[in-house]
């Protein structure tokens, strides 16, 4: 399996665009995350599916985050609009069945908003 | 507040060294604990999973202890090598929620 695969893995957009983030999970994975880094919060859990369902999004900042996974194969994080406080790297993990299973992490998406 | 906290923050060691680092956490409703490794410019990767109070892993040089009624873990490094240069993150997982809480993490460097 090639992992979780994340795009882009750079994205530098103007304030007030609208930005997409894509993930791919481990194929038979039946969880997916979203968290985002910043120097000043660490690793902060914006959100997470089950079986394509989202779980928890208490996590998502503000209602310019939304996100969704329309099949087990696929996820979107959107911003709309953006804002230069968004600026940092969103990653997409993904893990198996069991609750106490590790969390496989995409390379992440490194975002700049000017 | 769920608060999982490392220390040190962190840490500059000469390679052969042996090493350790903490993670504290909630005691109550404790569910699993996760060790990841973090390189610059690339993602986490896992170390650990840790369920039972009083559990030890190894994995190489890098082990770990688990004391869940207390609410802390031990990651060790035995004998430092410049690859072990890293940030070293733990996570909580409370009783059955899907909620992994990240500490802020232990950044080791490793001198040669």
């Amino acid at each position: 399996d090639a992992g979780v695969i994340q795009s882009p893995r750079h994205e530098v957009t103007e304030m007030g665009q609208e930005v997409t983030l894509r993930c791919k999970p481990i194929s038979g994975h039946d969880y997916l995350f979203w968290y985002r880094q910043t120097m000043m919060r660490g690793l902060e859990l914006l959100i997470y599916f089950n079986n394509n369902v989202p779980i928890d999004d208490s996590g998502m900042p503000e209602d310019r985050f939304s996100a969704k996974m329309p099949n087990a194969s696929f996820s979107t994080l959107k911003i709309q609009p953006s804002e230069p406080r968004d600026s940092a790297v969103y990653f997409c993990a993904s893990s198996g069945q069991l609750s106490n299973e590790k969390l496989f992490f995409g390379s992440g998406t490194q975002l700049s908003v000017l | 507040i769920l608060n999982v906290e490392q220390s040190p923050q962190s840490l500059h060691v000469q390679e052969g060294d042996s090493t350790n680092f903490t993670c504290s956490f909630p005691s109550s409703n404790f569910y699993a604990l996760h060790w990841y490794r973090w390189e610059t410019a690339k993602s986490p990767e896992a170390l650990f999973v840790m369920t039972l109070n009083g559990d030890e892993k190894k994995k190489g040089r890098i082990s770990a202890t688990l004391n869940t009624k207390e609410g802390y873990s031990y990651l060790y490094i035995k004998g430092s090598q410049p690859e072990d240069s890293a940030t070293y993150l733990c996570a909580y997982w409370m009783d059955s929620s899907y909620k992994l809480i990240f500490g802020s993490g232990t950044r080791l460097l490793v001198r040669p």
